[in-house]
């Protein structure tokens, strides 16, 4: 399986509402990433996660919040919300870090 | 960390013609990885090259690496409409930093 899968792959809420974004991958890769992605522009790292500890935040706002549950998976938590947070979400994994990356296929979010 | 430039920023060639893509940086890298992207999708890797590699193949796809002259290319030949697409080059800096990915080069192979 040389998949990422993401759901839900498209996600509108409001500012008020809590929701989460999931990812997972049954490569093995000890390596798993966030990225935030405007139309035409490119994708932006939010988070690593190494060995499933937290290894960089790119001073991402605290109404975002990673969680690696286990080394398949990793979530992102949304809580309050701004409609500038819109954007592509793309989750990666890879075998270690800067080891090419495996790209999910994304979540359009839509904050209202 | 030194983000890639990449150029053209967008390019629309005939099916069958080469599509030639380039990067540069400023400072020394690891190595440098070449992204595809389809329209709103998630992200294919094509090509990584380490720092003392100069040159790679993957079917289609060429990428050369000069480090005197901080670029890098890559060429597609004989172009299809299918690789109209959004492509990244993602640098791996000094420091085991995380990649970074340039602005991209948008191509379209008209039919």
């Amino acid at each position: 399986d040389t998949e990422v899968t993401q759901t839900p792959k498209h996600l509108v809420m409001g500012m008020t509402n809590k929701k989460s974004l999931k990812c997972e991958q049954h490569m093995g890769h000890r390596a798993m990433y966030w990225y935030k992605q405007k139309a035409k522009k490119p994708p932006e790292l939010m988070f690593v996660y190494s060995y499933e500890k937290l290894s960089i935040n790119e001073s991402v706002p605290s109404r975002f919040s990673p969680e690696c549950p286990n080394s398949s998976l990793l979530n992102l938590h949304l809580h309050a919300l701004q409609p500038e947070d819109s954007a592509l979400y793309l989750c990666a994994s890879s075998q270690a870090q800067n080891n090419e990356q495996f790209f999910g296929p994304g979540t359009r979010l839509t904050v209202l | 960390s030194q983000q890639g430039e990449e150029d053209p920023q967008a390019l629309s060639i005939q099916e069958g013609e080469n599509a030639t893509m380039n990067c540069s940086y400023k400072t020394s890298i690891n190595n440098l990885q070449w992204y595809r992207q389809n329209s709103g999708r998630g992200l294919v890797h094509l090509i990584l090259i380490r720092s003392n590699e100069r040159e790679k193949h993957s079917g289609r796809l060429r990428v050369t690496l000069d480090t005197s002259k901080k670029s890098s290319s890559l060429l597609i030949t004989a172009s299809r409409a299918a690789d109209t697409a959004s492509y990244f080059c993602a640098l791996e800096n000094t420091g085991n930093t995380p990649l970074v990915f340039g602005k991209g080069t948008r191509l379209s192979v008209i039919a």
